[in-house]
């Protein structure tokens, strides 16, 4: 379906790993590659992840992600204060011949 | 330094027209395909059109499709998009974006420049 499906919310503490789930179908994360944005509420995306598992230059490596069928994740290893923000993920969508982002995830470092 | 800077929102009442513009420096503009997210302050991003890089393929979201036109021009490195019949759900704040590396289309790798946006707001 032509629809990207994010956890409203994920939380941890300092030093733990989180994962954020992106789920799919067929049109859009099976034949296409998945990029993950990172925005800090009042500012503008910044790219995080593309190409499904590829880090942009300036992007720690506490950063990572994958992709298998029609879902990916992103795993943030090493939990920073910093690292609060809402995270999307993103895929070409063949149906729609256009970009189709998630609904969006806020972490919350507790 | 790479940036973009959208331009052109304001306040509009339902069913007028607006022209956004975005102005490209620090990099071959007419090397990357390009594309319009907007975001209800709030809420999630948006893909609303995107333009590869000699303006031969373009794309539009259904919900603005028959309505709103993207353009460039590559001589003055500017990006554009006309919105006309504007609904009260057309309100967001508007960002230009770059995509990434060399292909030129306006899908394909992530986009890896944005702008700040521009405000649209659609009200009576």
């Amino acid at each position: 379906q032509s629809v990207l499906t994010q956890p409203p919310s994920v939380s941890g503490t300092p030093g733990q790993r989180v994962t954020i789930s992106c789920s799919g179908g067929s049109s859009n994360i099976r034949s296409n590659t998945v990029n993950w944005y990172q925005q800090v509420p009042g500012t503008a995306p910044r790219l995080l992840i593309h190409s499904n598992t590829q880090r942009p230059s300036g992007v720690p490596d506490r950063f990572s992600a994958s992709k298998s069928g029609t879902s990916a994740s992103l795993a943030i290893s090493g939990l920073q204060s910093e690292d609060e923000s809402d995270y999307y993920c993103a895929a070409w969508d063949d149906s729609l011949n256009g970009w189709l982002f998630g609904g969006g995830t806020k972490l919350t470092v507790l | 330094e790479l940036q973009l800077e959208e331009s052109g929102g304001g306040v509009v009442r339902p069913g007028g027209s607006l022209r956004l513009s975005c102005a490209a420096s620090g990099f071959t503009f007419d090397d990357h395909g390009m594309n319009w997210v907007r975001q209800v302050p709030g809420k999630g991003l948006e893909w609303v059109s995107g333009i590869s890089w000699n303006g031969g393929n373009r794309g539009y979201a259904e919900s603005v499709k028959g309505r709103f036109t993207i353009s460039r021009d590559n001589a003055r490195n500017f990006l554009y998009l006309q919105m006309n019949s504007l609904r009260a759900d057309d309100t967001a704040l508007y960002y230009c974006a770059r995509v990434g590396g060399d292909s030129g289309s306006y899908g394909g790798r992530g986009m890896d420049v944005w702008g700040q946006g521009t405000t649209v707001t659609v009200s009576s």
